[in-house]
């Protein structure tokens, strides 16, 4: 079965320090999301892309944070200027055409620890 | 601003047990509910989507229910297996063109053998 992959599956950074989280969506599925979950906490969205470009973002989803498709298979998320509140798990996802219908299937995170 | 509640938050059971984990949500506007299945340090599995015109979903042991009005979806697994053991998740996509899903918290379940 067709899966989500996410690479690296835990990154360390210096605080400060820009980082790049990398995906790789399921090949026929046209919008992407990326959701994180601080330890102990619930799972949070963050931004969804579609047709290149943001259709939704939280208020989490700052200046901080951008998101690319920098070609037909990856999707990356960027947070320049990490901060220590950064760290957790970061999880990937993404859906079919007619979204709305389609359940959205879930890499298996990166773990980002910030210190 | 939805809501999303899952009780209890943890539950110990033996094998074998039928068992219903609880989900409410607060905005009964849903779109749509997903189940899912995170297993500790990976992501999450998708079980089973039910759509807001639709009571329920099945898939092998697992039974999904939706009650829009009351605001509620359980999660029925029958014939529990130490398998089974994983934090189940619910989380909503709100009507109204929202991407967004919102989770609640889990359900950890630990079946014993």
């Amino acid at each position: 079965e067709p899966e989500v992959t996410q690479t690296p599956s835990h990154q360390v950074t210096q605080m400060g320090q820009e980082v790049i989280l990398r995906c790789v969506p399921i090949s026929n599925h046209l919008y992407f999301y990326w959701y994180r979950q601080i330890l102990g906490q619930k799972v949070e969205f963050l931004v969804s892309f579609y047709n290149n470009e943001i259709s939704e973002k939280s208020e989490i989803f700052d200046d901080q944070f951008s998101v690319e498709r920098p070609d037909g298979s990856n999707f990356t998320l960027k947070i320049r200027s990490t901060k220590l509140e950064d760290s957790a798990m970061y999880f990937c996802a993404s859906s079919d055409l007619g979204q709305e219908l389609q359940p959205q299937h879930f890499g298996d995170g990166t773990r980002l620890s910030i210190l | 601003k939805q809501e999303v509640t899952q009780i209890p938050a943890a539950l110990s059971v033996p094998e074998g047990e039928n068992l219903v984990l609880n989900c409410s949500f607060t905005d009964s506007a849903i779109y749509n509910l997903q189940w899912f299945r995170q297993d500790p340090g990976k992501g999450l599995t998708s079980l089973l989507l039910i759509q807001s015109s639709q009571r329920e979903q099945t898939s092998g042991r697992l039974n999904a229910s939706l009650d829009k009005s009351s605001g509620r979806s359980t999660l029925y697994i029958a014939a529990s297996q130490p398998g089974d053991s994983a934090t189940y998740l619910c989380a909503s996509k709100l009507s109204g063109g929202y991407n967004k899903l919102i989770f609640g918290a889990g359900t950890r379940l630990a079946v014993h053998p």
